[in-house]
């Protein structure tokens, strides 16, 4: 039982450039998030996907899309990237709405 | 909007001192209450969490009660460890809020010294 994984843990990208962040849970959970770990901001919610088939918006999603590919995936597309989305990029599931989230271990991005 | 405000650091204490992390919030709503760590390399791991008023969540020898009178949740261990060496991070969710996720503080990064 693996929980959440993420792939991959590191990437270098130039700007411009577009990457696909990819997570997986193994929970059966319905609800998957996005989140990004700037220092000393604390983690912000890009999007989140309550359910199978539903995404919305969180605190900071310009610049970013999502797609859930079913209930395992939850995917983050950077199309054109820039240096501020370097940051670390979490995801998360939880069972349902409102219950506890759990985490990834995290993908490190730096933009040139 | 909702908010979470908790002391920065870095706290440094020695092996066995109390642990005291100030977590103070602000909620549009009736928020659950939440404190999650994260280990050097790692993704964060919930610790505990309270979901009303008054609510003791602990785990692991700390503990944070959920205070509403004074909007807080410190978080609270009685003797701290090496392995406790961490960041850790209060958040909370406000329950039918517009977006579900977490709302978190900007983390207290906490160091014990032998």
């Amino acid at each position: 039982n693996a929980g959440v994984t993420q792939t991959p843990k590191f990437q270098v990208l130039k700007t411009g450039q577009s990457m696909t962040l990819q997570c997986a849970q193994d929970m059966n959970h319905n609800s998957m998030y996005w989140y990004r770990q700037d220092p000393g901001m604390g983690l912000r919610l890009i999007y989140y996907s309550a359910s199978e088939g539903t995404t919305d918006k969180g605190e900071v999603p310009n610049g970013y899309n999502v797609s859930r590919l079913n209930k395992r995936e939850f995917s983050l597309r950077l199309e054109s990237a820039a240096p501020s989305q370097t940051s670390v990029y979490f995801c998360a599931s939880s069972e349902a709405v409102g219950e506890t989230q759990y985490f990834g271990p995290g993908t490190r991005l730096l933009v040139l | 909007g909702d908010s979470v405000t908790q002391m920065e650091g870095p706290v440094t204490l020695s092996e066995e001192a109390f642990l005291t992390i100030n977590c103070t919030y602000t909620a549009t709503g009736y928020p659950s209450l939440f404190w999650y760590v994260q280990y050097p390399g790692e993704g964060l791991q919930l610790l505990l969490k309270a979901t009303k008023a008054d609510d003791k969540g602990s785990n692991k020898g700390f503990e944070a009660t959920y205070r509403k009178e004074t909007t807080s949740f410190h978080l609270e261990k009685g003797s701290v460890q090496v392995s406790d060496s961490a960041v850790y991070f209060c958040a909370l969710r406000v329950r039918g809020g517009g977006a579900d996720g977490l709302t978190f503080g900007k983390g207290t990064h906490l160091i014990i010294q032998p």
